[in-house]
This record gives structure tokens, C-alpha cells and sequence, in this order.
């Protein structure tokens, strides 16, 4: 069965201070690694998709990597705006379905 | 376009009531998904339907039945909703060309007292 574990579940920062959250999974030929956006009372917002171990992928502050284990995303000089839930989820082989992290709720402090 | 489309978008119902989950896709896509998602615990997958015609069981299906309409539509089902239910609810919808992205809708919030 796959298995996805988010880390932190919170996170705390000031606006232009650096993270990293992390995303470790387990699954059966992995088929794609995906990282949402969630903001409050609102749906998953698709950001990355990572296919294979060395992977990177880039869009303004934030820049997701995969590894055979885990996968990070990295904010660098966050905004309030950055403020959302970061969700990470997984594909196997075994099938059609995305399987979740828990989430880590991110807040930037101006 | 509208994507994926939830209604309604809240719900308050009484233990033992039953309801019915509407989402819409107007993607074209072959994969349609119900999830749930409590706080702390991300979404779960409840139901989900491969391509029209088809339905699997997720990780937490008990309480709910789900009926793939056409390819446009998917309906989540509680026939008799308990305190447990209280949850927002999620639908999303993939192509099957290519290893793609979930898109989701905008949620359910349903309570049962």
C-alpha cells in the first residue's frame, strides 16, 4: 500500500526567511510525485509533478526536488502570500489513484 | 471553462439522513475521484471511478456509494449520514492521456449533527 508522510505539519516564518518542507513516500513503481497548494475553504491547486529520482522543477519561490524516498519543496524568501497548506501526494503502478500526505500548513509572517 | 464543479457547497444534515454529492467535470477526463479531508489527516480517497462505467473502492468507502453518471458526472452518496461524516468533501477529475494531474473542485462542507 502507499504511504505518504508530510513534515513538518506546521511551519512558522518570517517573510524572507528559507524552508524546507519534506515528503517521504513509499509506493510500487512510482508513477508520478505531486505537490498541491491549498488555501483555506478552498480545493488543491496543482503545482509540481516529479517523475524520477534527481528531478527539479521551478516556478517563482518555490522549487521541488525527488529523491528515491522523499521529495522536498523548498520556499525560498517566502511572502505572506506563500501562506497555504502544502499537500504532496503519490501514484503507483498499481493503479489510478493519487494517495495524500497529511499536509504542512505553512504561515508567513510580514 | 469551470473545471470541476461541487454542489452544493455547504450542507447541514441530521444523523440518518441521506444525501446526495453532485460533481461536474467539463475536461473531458476519463478519472473522477471522491475524497474526504479531516483536519490533520489530508484527503482520503473514498471512491473513485477509472472511466465511465467503472467504480473501485478508495480507503475509507464504508457509509457511501458513489454512481459514474456519464463522463461528465460523479455522485457521492451517504444514505445514512452519521456524526463520523462530518467532513468537506472533494471531487476531482484526470485525463488518462499521459501521467497527469488531479484537478479538484472547490469542496463540500457538510456537518451532521
Amino acid at each position: 500500500e502507499d504511504q505518504v508522510t508530510q513534515s513538518p505539519e506546521a511551519l512558522r516564518l518570517q517573510e524572507g526567511e528559507s524552508s524546507s518542507l519534506n515528503c517521504s513516500y513509499t509506493v510500487s513503481g512510482l508513477r508520478g510525485l505531486f505537490w498541491y497548494r491549498q488555501d483555506p475553504g478552498k480545493g488543491p491547486e496543482f503545482l509540481f509533478t516529479l517523475y524520477s529520482a534527481g528531478e527539479e522543477k521551478e516556478k517563482e519561490r518555490l522549487k521541488a526536488t525527488l529523491t528515491k524516498k522523499e521529495s522536498f519543496l523548498h520556499i525560498t524568501a517566502p511572502k505572506p502570500e506563500d501562506s497555504a497548506t502544502y499537500l504532496c501526494a503519490v501514484r503507483g503502478a498499481a493503479g489510478n489513484k493519487l494517495t495524500f500526505g497529511g499536509g504542512t500548513r505553512v504561515l508567513v509572517k510580514p | 471553462n469551470a473545471g470541476v464543479t461541487q454542489t452544493p457547497k455547504f450542507q447541514v444534515l441530521k444523523t440518518g439522513q441521506s444525501m446526495t454529492l453532485q460533481c461536474a467535470q467539463d475536461m473531458n477526463h476519463n478519472s473522477m475521484y471522491w475524497y474526504r479531508q479531516d483536519p490533520g489527516m489530508g484527503l482520503r480517497l473514498i471512491y473513485y471511478s477509472a472511466s465511465e462505467g467503472t467504480t473501485d473502492k478508495g480507503e475509507v468507502p464504508n457509509g457511501y456509494n458513489v454512481s459514474r453518471l456519464n463522463k461528465r458526472e460523479f455522485s457521492l452518496r451517504l444514505e445514512s449520514a452519521a456524526p463520523s461524516q462530518t467532513s468537506v468533501y472533494f471531487c476531482a477529475s484526470r485525463s488518462v492521456q499521459g501521467n497527469t494531474e488531479a484537478f479538484f473542485g472547490q469542496g463540500t462542507r457538510l456537518t451532521v449533527v
